[in-house]
């Protein structure tokens, strides 16, 4: 089976852009999470998608949203950049459960680097 | 929240070493999980242990969830098990939450 991907694996804007990251889960899988991972806060998770729902959202502002299509791929798109912005961002898909994600598998992640 | 705690944060090996990672939670959780990010930030599942003990070569986890607590052991470490350690935890009702890691650096 082929693994999770995320697209593109590198990017650089410039503050007050927006950006688009797109993650696509392994066959089957019907959970994807986002995380964001800095060297100050560590992993932090962003938001759980199931079944093209939002089951799950962590503590981060109104700029930082997401999607869900019905092939379960997903993207998350972050507005108005920041520097603070600056991370690597992973995305995780999980078997199917209408309980919660399970066992998470990650992409490559993308890092974004805010100018 | 809950907490998650990783121990220790830093730690040198020579190759050939054992070492035992731990990773203490403050609640109940339903699952568990121990990654291992590579230097290019790649997070690879090493363990999914909700509970009991397992074994993948020279790896082997154990959770004890009624104590709040799960430990990664790595034997005859190689210098390719250098990374970061984490655990991750799922709290019942809410998103995996990750502990700080543990840096491990596995000299030749």
């Amino acid at each position: 089976k082929a693994g999770v991907t995320q697209t593109p694996r590198y990017l650089i804007k410039t503050r007050g852009q927006q950006v688009t990251l797109s993650c696509s889960p392994i066959s089957g899988h019907r959970s994807v999470s986002w995380y964001q991972q800095t060297p100050g806060q560590g992993l932090q998770f962003l938001f759980e998608y199931f079944s093209e729902t939002q089951r799950n959202k962590g503590n981060f502002p109104g700029r930082f949203s997401g999607r869900q299509f019905s092939n379960s791929r997903s993207e998350m798109n972050v507005s108005t950049l920041e520097l603070g912005d600056s991370a690597l961002y992973l995305c995780a898909s999980s078997p199917p459960s209408w309980t919660g994600p399970y066992e998470q598998y990650f992409g490559p992640g993308t890092r974004l680097t805010v100018t | 929240g809950i907490q998650v705690e990783q121990s220790p944060p830093d730690l040198i090996l020579q190759e050939g070493a054992n070492s035992t990672l731990r990773c203490n939670f403050s609640d109940s959780v339903n699952n568990l999980q121990w990654f291992h990010q590579n230097p290019w930030g790649q997070l690879i599942n090493l363990f999914y242990i909700p509970s009991g003990t397992k074994q993948n070569g020279r790896l082997s986890a154990t959770t004890v969830a009624t104590e709040r607590y799960s430990l990664l052991y790595i034997s005859s470490s190689q210098t390719t098990d250098s990374g970061v350690y984490f655990c991750a935890v799922l709290p019942i009702g809410q998103n995996f939450v990750f502990g700080p890691g543990t840096r491990l650096s596995v000299l030749p």
